[in-house]
């Protein structure tokens, strides 16, 4: 079946390092890809996303580019911030219906800490 | 604003007493999901509804019943909890089945449940 493998965690940085966190996939079709962030006592909330090979999703610095010959999704900044001490959760939609999402599947998650 | 509420936030009850963690969104959102987040095995899907009357297991659904009679509410019921339900557990929302869908799926910010 579908499912997502990410590195574990924790991963703790100095401010203004480089970070990557890994994510590989394994699925049938051409499913869409995420990276979701868990702020402290808060519920998930969309990072980025890409919805076909080569895509590159980015907000907020953060940088993650679909490799379907890799099966990967990883996530890049290029200098993070304590503010970005979080938990990432990889995740892809098991379905694709003409753009749309379907059932979630993520990964376990990494915690981020971003010392000053 | 948009957004998905849950409720309560935090509960401590006892095995076997039964409750309802209540979910409800303002987005006129067709597709409504619960998790359950515990540590080291990150999110995992408890039951997911496509619409009004229409729900799904997802990966964890035993000890768990749901119901979708109306399109923005979409309560969890544990009808008698047990100690291995003690866990961190979120609602999520997101449009369905269109071309113009994001993608996003919108999470509630958690409710904490502690079964003695």
């Amino acid at each position: 079946g579908n499912s997502v493998t990410q590195m574990e965690g924790p991963v703790t940085l100095s401010e203004e390092a480089f970070l990557t966190i890994n994510c590989t996939y394994t699925a049938t079709g051409y499913p869409s890809l995420f990276w979701y962030v868990q702020y402290p006592g808060e519920g998930l909330q969309l990072l980025l996303k890409a919805t076909k090979a080569d895509d590159k999703g980015s907000n907020k610095g953060f940088e993650a580019t679909y490799r379907k010959e890799t099966t990967s999704f990883h996530l890049e900044k290029g200098s993070v911030q304590v503010s970005d001490s979080a938990v990432y959760f990889c995740a892809l939609s098991d379905q694709n219906y003409g753009g749309s999402q379907g059932n979630l599947i993520f990964g376990k998650g990494t915690k981020l800490s971003v010392k000053p | 604003e948009a957004q998905v509420t849950q409720n309560p936030r935090y509960l401590i009850t006892v095995t076997g007493k039964k409750l309802t963690v209540t979910c409800s969104q303002n987005m006129n959102h067709e597709y409504m999901s619960w998790y359950r987040q515990d540590p080291g095995l990150g999110l995992r899907q408890i039951y997911y509804s496509m619409n009004v009357e229409v729900t799904d297991k997802g990966d964890v659904p035993e000890g768990y019943k749901v119901s979708r009679k109306e399109k923005r509410n979409f309560p969890l019921i544990l009808e008698s909890p047990s100690p291995n339900q003690t866990s961190l557990y979120f609602c999520a929302s997101s449009l369905w089945g269109r071309a113009s869908n994001t993608g996003e799926l919108f999470f509630g910010e958690g409710s904490r449940l502690t079964v003695l």
